[in-house]
């Protein structure tokens, strides 16, 4: 069945310390792929996207994502957190209908 | 960049009336929006597509006699949740595409609740 999988539900990381967000996902054929972050109370942000070339995007805030086709993974990372950053986040696919399927979200907590 | 508006930001009903909400795109045109929806401490479901000058497709499991779309303009969807709920009560979420540079482009949501 096609899916967007975020395995982690619930991340805590240190001020300071290197974050990685995972995402897989499955679908037939590579989807457009996005990460976007939810405040409390705000709206979607998005981060970065991926739909075709250089595997390694590079995103607003620091954030950078890697595309893997071998492992269908599109995984978020951020070399130093912010306290800022705590938020949700969430992988979306797009297969190519122009509708955005969303994973279940990771939600991150960022200790001082 | 593209902005997409959503209205009202909060409702509150009661339950067995309906509530409208709007979703307008502010600076682009748009021929399909989207509806979602967002429980609390949960992910987006895509609720249906909006289509200008033709009817809206829903995803399974939405009834579409309760959830009415209206996409009346090249600008603006409605979402009508009618005969509402406490069920009902969420998060919702309206996206417009730009071609420009193919990205989504997500309105504020409306949280609605009903009592």
């Amino acid at each position: 069945a096609q899916s967007v999988t975020q395995p982690d539900i619930h991340i805590t990381v240190s001020e300071g310390a290197s974050l990685e967000l995972r995402c897989n996902y499955s679908y037939g054929a590579t989807p457009y792929l996005f990460w976007y972050v939810q405040s409390p109370g705000q709206g979607l942000q998005l981060l970065l996207k991926y739909f075709s070339g250089d595997t390694l995007v590079q995103g607003i805030k620091g954030f950078e994502a890697e595309f893997k086709r071998s492992q269908s993974s599109f995984n978020l990372r951020k070399p130093s957190v912010h306290w800022s950053d705590a938020a949700e986040y969430f992988c979306a696919v797009d297969p190519s209908k122009g509708d955005m399927r969303f994973g279940a979200g990771t939600r991150l907590t960022v200790k001082p | 960049g593209a902005v997409v508006s959503q209205h009202p930001s909060w409702v509150i009903c009661k339950s067995g009336t309906s509530v409208k909400i709007e979703c307008r795109s502010l600076d682009f045109q748009a021929t399909t929006m989207f509806w979602y929806r967002q429980f609390p401490k949960q992910s987006l479901m895509l609720m249906a597509t909006s289509n200008e000058g033709s009817k809206a497709t829903y995803e399974q499991g939405v009834e579409k006699d309760k959830f009415l779309i209206n996409h009346a303009s090249l600008t603006l969807s409605t979402l009508t949740v009618t005969s509402a709920h406490p069920e009902d009560s969420s998060f919702y979420i309206c996206s417009a595409p730009w071609i420009g540079n193919y990205e989504q482009y997500f309105g504020p949501g409306t949280r609605l609740t009903v009592t």
